[in-house]
């Protein structure tokens, strides 16, 4: 079965710094593109960040640019999302999500997603 | 920028609804439906804007392309009583969502 278990986040203070993972099982995860989502209920869904499946092309979202770093360890079968100088405004559900397809250079829906990783910027 | 309307939408059980996406320039036919629900994780729907994803029931169809787009539901269960978020993926890597229509029971 294709899933994707997350872990960490949780309570973070502002300016500080969080760490969300993802474990990915039932594919090759070294042939798929991974993205970062976050749900938030003023804003709903908002895409942060996309790592491709070499771990060599990266983008953010300008709302997390130069603050969030991803990463990936295909050894591993592992995404990281590294969170630093937080602010309330980065209180969200934060999910992993798989490109449906394995294509580099053009967008794809999303599936499977993680269970999603709680995490709440309050001092 | 993706408009989803309306943004609540109270149906009886049984009842057929179509909801929204709007987009401010063409996406072509890259567009996704999700359902979210709840304590759980976001699940496609729909993508390539009318092609349902493995294992969804019949009675979601997708349809439209460019600009405007929809998702109908024929006959609602109980089940699918959600939020419904559309996403563009043409203007990769920037996707965007909708802002989402909550489907009440009425």
């Amino acid at each position: 079965e294709v899933q994707l278990a997350q872990s960490g986040g949780g309570l973070g203070q502002p300016g500080g710094s969080l760490r969300v993972s993802c474990t990915a099982s039932g594919f090759a995860f070294d042939s798929y593109n991974m993205n970062w989502v976050r749900q938030t209920p003023g804003k709903g869904l908002e895409w942060i960040s996309y790592i491709s499946a070499s771990g060599t092309t990266i983008f953010y979202a300008p709302s997390v640019q130069g603050r969030f770093t991803v990463s990936r360890d295909n050894g591993k079968n592992s995404l990281s999302l590294e969170m630093n100088s937080l602010t309330d405004d980065d209180t969200a559900i934060y999910y992993c999500a798989r490109d449906r397809s394995a294509i580099f250079g053009r967008g794809t829906a999303l599936a499977p997603w993680g269970q999603g990783t709680l995490v709440i910027v309050s001092s | 920028v993706m408009t989803q309307s309306p943004a609540t939408l109270s149906v009886s059980p049984g009842e057929g609804v179509t909801l929204l996406c709007r987009s401010s320039q063409s996406v072509g036919s890259n567009l996704a439906w999700y359902q979210l629900k709840p304590g759980q994780s976001p699940r496609l729907l729909i993508y390539d804007a009318s092609t349902r994803a493995s294992g969804i029931p019949p009675r979601f169809s997708g349809g439209g392309s460019g600009a405007e787009f929809t998702l109908t539901i024929s006959s609602l269960q109980s089940e699918d009583f959600a939020i419904y978020y559309c996403q563009q993926y043409d203007k990769w890597p920037m996707y965007t969502f909708g802002q989402g229509t909550k489907l009440e029971i009425k």
